[in-house]
């Protein structure tokens, strides 16, 4: 199956820093990936989409100003969670779409944030 | 109504045993359907994928669609305590994929 990475796999961050996380399609083309976020024991929350070469869709309740994303090419999403604080604490993760495998869906590994 | 509702167990079966876990969704034009296994600290994984009425097999796995009743299940045969995870169901329409909430399964030696 189609393989998506994602780095770091974890980071521990200071109070108000930023942490940029990276979204790659290894073996095919996305033009669209998602990024989810996912609280202990509990459903994973879809975000925002993000489109290649146009602004993401952001779910309802998330911050745009907070949660900067950027998909610059057809296999690189990037979300970057500025000024972050403990409450933004979580397990991020990203999935790429295989359009010429009806829409599914692939998850990259997720990346566990920290903020102290 | 949520979109896609599955229960969220737990579900407990024996080692052996045949887990049947079950999902209905309420947009009729869905076209495509998913089951992703996600263990505990883990991403979710693609499992099964159909797209068109009746069953699909892939090993101890067997994806069920019922697009008249809305209604997708999973069985899993001779189920495995490396089975117990929880596992999402998907389903997709123009591109987009909505998840249920999971059900949790537990397989016990």
């Amino acid at each position: 199956g189609a393989v998506v990475s994602q780095h770091p796999s974890w980071v521990i961050c200071k109070s108000g820093t930023s942490v940029k996380i990276e979204c790659r399609s290894l073996d095919f083309q996305a033009t669209t990936m998602f990024w989810y976020r996912q609280f202990p024991k509990q459903s994973l929350m879809l975000m925002a989409t993000s489109n290649e070469g146009s602004k993401a869709t952001y779910e309802q309740g998330v911050e745009k100003d907070k949660f900067l994303i950027n998909h610059a090419s057809l296999t690189l999403s990037t979300l970057t969670v500025t000024s972050a604080h403990p409450e933004d604490s979580s397990f991020y993760i990203c999935s790429a779409r295989e359009n010429r495998a009806r829409d599914t869906q692939y998850f990259g590994p997720g990346t566990r944030l920290t903020v102290l | 109504q949520k979109e896609v509702e599955q229960n969220s167990g737990p579900l407990s079966v024996p080692e052996g045993a045949i887990a049947s876990l079950n999902c209905t969704y309420s947009d009729r034009v869905s076209q495509s359907f998913f089951w992703y296994r996600q263990y505990s600290g883990k991403s979710p994984e693609l499992i099964m994928s159909i797209y068109s009425n009746g069953d699909k097999e892939d090993g101890r796995f067997t994806a069920q669609l019922n697009k008249a009743s809305q209604y997708v299940s999973l069985l899993i045969r001779d189920s495995q305590p490396s089975d117990s995870a929880t596992y999402l169901c998907a389903v997709n329409n123009a591109g987009k994929s909505t998840f249920g909430d999971g059900t949790t399964l537990t397989v016990k030696p």
